[in-house]
């Protein structure tokens, strides 16, 4: 059964640093692996969604990498900004296994 | 907007009731899932739908638990005599392709569910 862990848990950072957000997964045969960002009282927002053949995607300041021999993937924010808070969640294998998120502030 | 809607946004019952929870996808999306995500925790899954029929239901947690999708668009999910147990948020989402494809899954606002 697929499990996911995220690290770390919470996450309070001064404004303009760089951050990476850890996750890892047991089965490596993941179909592809999604990372989103939830507001709260709200649904989640899909940031990247990385399929099993590529390594990484980018989409401004995210970056996100796949290494599926490993079981992790990894969410690197460039530039955090206060905006950037919010819990961050990835998920794997065909039905989305989400793990129990990183809690992320960012101070001015 | 094109989103993900979900009504209600919030919804108290008593324990023992009967409780239906809407999902309307982003239109043409032919995936929809349900999930639960409890306080402090990531969404579990519940079911999956392909079109009209559930393709996976393995996550729903036992048979007080439900859903229907007549048309292939909007989905209900129902909850016959509930329990405590049962509060938490529950998010729907769509995907233009199903399990296993490359397409992200849109997520909903939830529907927050108390059980009293």
């Amino acid at each position: 059964k697929q499990e996911v862990t995220q690290i770390p848990a919470a996450l309070s950072v001064p404004e303009g640093e760089n951050l990476v957000l850890n996750c890892s997964f047991t089965d490596s045969a993941i179909y592809n692996l999604q990372w989103f960002r939830q507001d709260p009282g709200k649904g989640l927002t899909s940031l990247l969604l990385i399929q099993s053949s590529q390594r990484e995607q980018t989409s401004g300041r995210l970056n996100a990498s796949l290494d599926k021999s490993s079981g992790r993937s990894t969410l690197y924010i460039a530039a955090s900004q206060p905006g950037d808070s919010a819990t961050y969640l990835c998920a794997g294998t065909d039905k989305l296994i989400f793990g129990t998120g990183t809690r992320l502030q960012v101070f001015p | 907007g094109a989103g993900v809607s979900q009504t209600p946004s919030n919804k108290v019952t008593e324990k023992g009731k009967y409780v239906e929870l809407r999902c309307d996808p982003i239109s043409g999306h032919t995936a929809l899932y349900w999930y639960r995500q409890s306080l402090g925790q990531g969404p579990e899954f519940l079911i999956y739908f392909q079109g009209t029929g559930a393709a996976d239901d393995s996550g729903l947690p036992n048979d007080r638990f439900f859903a229907v999708r007549p048309e292939g668009s909007v989905s209900t999910l129902k909850i016959q005599r509930t329990e405590r147990g049962d509060s938490a948020v529950y998010l729907c989402a769509s995907s233009s392709t199903g399990q296993g494809a490359h397409q992200p899954q849109h997520f909903g606002d939830g529907t927050r569910l108390s059980i009293l």
